[in-house]
């Protein structure tokens, strides 16, 4: 079973709007959520990320918001650039086993110029 | 800047070969990490340790061994490989629980 969740295979939006990318999970022992950002030929690369005891963290054009209730968390990206063109994965760990994430299966983010 | 290295790149190999994927990090990292990344399927663990020459099973094991000989070096073993082990692989480094995990370029592993 999919223990954390991205709804979105692939997103495309215009250059300028707000990207938004959802990801659920299961699994209500998860207290912390990074989210990893991959560009094609490369490795992930460690975006930002959130602990569940907030419920926003923002850095620059990324904020991540948190439900806990619902077991959903999003990130947006304001202002996309094409440059903001890649594959974003949710991933999430219990503070028990923080060195063990669990990742979803990726969103793929096209932003048309 | 924390640095994990992986080699071969590519790999063509024949079913029922045997193959060796290495990785090298510089980070003095604790835990290392093989994953396997599938359209579809996104990243998954196979392997981790957190320590030398100790490892651990992941979530998809079965068909990989893994060696932890010194803090810096992870290989992945592939006994006898299977056209179902095409796939792009991943390492990774971290420090300890929670921290950021580092990824490598990935190895492009193509079993025929």
């Amino acid at each position: 079973q999919q223990q954390v969740r991205q709804s979105s295979q692939s997103l495309t939006v215009w250059e300028g709007e707000t990207a938004i990318l959802n990801c659920s999970y299961e699994n209500s022992a998860f207290d912390y959520f990074p989210w990893y950002q991959q560009f094609p030929g490369e490795g992930p690369a460690l975006l930002i990320a959130i602990r569940s005891v907030s419920d926003k963290k923002e850095d620059g054009r990324f904020t991540i918001f948190f439900n806990k209730r619902e077991k959903n968390l999003s990130l947006h990206i304001k202002d996309s650039q094409p440059g903001d063109s890649a594959t974003y994965f949710c991933a999430a760990s219990t503070s028990n086993m923080g060195y063990k994430l669990t990742f979803g299966t990726g969103t793929s983010l096209l932003v048309d110029p | 800047e924390a640095a994990v290295t992986q080699s071969p790149r590519s790999k063509v190999a024949v079913t029922g070969g045997k193959v060796t994927l290495s990785c090298h990090q510089t980070n003095n990292h604790d835990y290392m990490y093989w994953y396997r990344q599938d359209t579809g399927h996104g990243l998954r663990l196979i392997h981790y340790s957190y320590v030398a020459d100790s490892t651990e099973k992941g979530d998809i094991p079965d068909g990989y061994k893994a060696s932890r000989p010194s803090q810096e070096n992870f290989s992945l073993i592939l006994e006898l490989a299977s056209l179902s082990q095409t796939a792009v692989y991943f390492c990774a480094s971290s420090g300890g629980n929670q921290d950021t995990q580092y990824f490598g370029p990935g190895t492009r592993l193509l079993v025929l």
